[in-house]
């Protein structure tokens, strides 16, 4: 079936280190989001991903969408505690539903 | 513009028993989708609704249905409830079939 595999699961991280999670699709999406969930919060975008190689960025974050349209990472650079949470990717293939990937939780200590 | 908003906030409820959901989506918004969030199994599609009628579903048992209503305000219900029902249940809207998701804070469902 359609799914996403994110990774890592879990990552901690000293303020000021740089941090990268993955997904993954075994097949070809037709676009990608991202979304950061703060601990006892819900889900809030971040940006989305159509055209294949795209990169964007907003401020330390980077996203990137690969050329085959089948992974995306997003990368924050010189994390700050602000930017603890989960994140999740959120892949789409045409059927107009997205399906989110399992997270990779950010802990980041001052 | 006010957000998505859910009710109730929190609900325990037994096994067995029934339960309703209610999701208002923003103003304008005429996609609504619900998930299901536990801690092992991250965000899990459960259907999605626009302009009243159902356009996907996930991969859950039939207990679990909706309705959209011609305001765009949708429910979620759930029968016969079992343990593992328990979780967060997140209603999104969006104003594009497949655009970003505004989530509302989410129903918290204890079932014992």
């Amino acid at each position: 079936g359609q799914q996403v595999m994110q990774i890592p699961q879990y990552q901690h991280v000293q303020e000021g280190e740089d941090f990268t999670t993955y997904c993954n699709s075994s097949t070809t999406l037709s676009n990608i989001q991202w979304y950061k969930q703060r601990p006892g919060g819900h889900p809030v975008f971040l940006i989305q991903l159509v055209k294949s190689g795209e990169v964007k960025k907003q401020k330390r974050l980077t996203f990137q969408f690969g050329e085959a349209k089948k992974n995306s990472s997003l990368h924050i650079t010189a994390t700050q505690t602000t930017d603890v949470g989960t994140y999740f990717c959120a892949g789409e293939w045409d059927t107009d539903k997205l399906i989110f990937g399992t997270g990779t939780r950010l802990q980041v200590f001052p | 513009k006010a957000g998505v908003t859910q009710t109730p906030r929190y609900l325990i409820k037994t096994r067995g028993q029934q339960v309703t959901l209610s999701c208002s989506p923003i103003s304008g918004h005429r996609s609504v989708s619900w998930y299901q969030q536990t801690p092992g199994q991250g965000l899990q599609f459960l259907f999605e609704y626009f302009s009243e009628t159902q356009r996907n579903k996930g991969n859950f048992p039939g207990r679990f249905s909706g309705r959209q209503f011609s305001n765009s305000r949708s429910e979620m219900n759930v029968s016969t409830l079992e343990l593992g029902d328990s979780a967060l249940y997140l209603c999104a809207s969006s104003s594009d079939l497949v655009g970003k998701l505004f989530f509302g804070s989410g129903t918290q469902l204890s079932v014992l």
